[in-house]
């Protein structure tokens, strides 16, 4: 069963426009969610997170969109940069636990 | 600063032998996690160290598998009769005391081949 789920494997878009990378998820109880983005032979580093209590989170180019009554949360980057080219998991929090409960990734490739 | 280390980045090994996988996090961290990332999936729950004491081990597959924190920093990750589907990439992750978001600092991962 999985909690949370990221459709799109991959994404492709043009340097200097947006990129939208979509997540869902179905248990209400999570309390946050969090971006991570994995580049080749190294571990997920966080990106940007948002409380299950607010409806968006900005941070330079990187913005969070929560939408509680959908069960849908979305990162917006914009503008989109070469550097940017790499996979981006959802993740959501427990709060139970304080584990992390992962998408299966996105694959972003920004073309110069 | 360090940020949380693995050794070996590497592990090759036959199908029925044991192996164990370290992990140092970042000092200072009290929680310590441990995450398996079969390739096309995003990392898998294994379980949870708060200090010394296993908090959620829920994520374990089998007794085959078990995990050690004995002084609350250093953990060993130990897979006992290794079976071809146990390779994956073994993450290993830490957090400070009182995140507020949950923020988890991954390291680079153990990649474990059983042949």
């Amino acid at each position: 069963d999985q909690q949370v789920k990221q459709n799109s494997p991959s994404l492709s878009v043009q340097e200097g426009r947006i990129s939208i990378l979509n997540c869902d998820y179905t248990n209400s109880m999570f309390d946050y969610f969090l971006w991570y983005k994995k580049y080749p032979a190294e571990g997920p580093t966080f990106l940007i997170s948002i409380s299950s209590i607010k409806d968006k989170n900005e941070d330079g180019r990187f913005t969070v969109f929560l939408n509680k009554s959908a069960k849908h949360l979305s990162l917006h980057i914009v503008p989109s940069q070469p550097g940017d080219s790499a996979v981006y998991f959802c993740a959501a929090s427990d709060v139970n636990t304080g584990k992390l409960i992962f998408g299966q990734g996105t694959t972003l490739q920004v073309k110069p | 600063g360090a940020g949380v280390s693995q050794t070996p980045s590497n592990k090759v090994t036959e199908k029925g032998k044991y192996v164990e996988l370290r992990c140092d996090p970042i000092s200072g961290h009290t929680a310590l996690y441990w995450y398996r990332q079969s390739l096309g999936q995003g990392p898998e729950f294994l379980i949870y160290f708060q200090g010394t004491g296993a908090a959620d081990d829920s994520g374990l597959p089998n007794d085959r598998f078990f995990a050690v924190r004995p002084e609350g920093s250093v953990s060993t990750l130990k897979i006992q009769r290794t079976e071809r589907g146990d390779s994956a990439v073994y993450l290993c992750a830490s957090s400070p005391p009182r995140s507020s978001y949950n923020e988890q600092f991954f390291g680079p991962g153990t990649r474990l081949t059983v042949l």
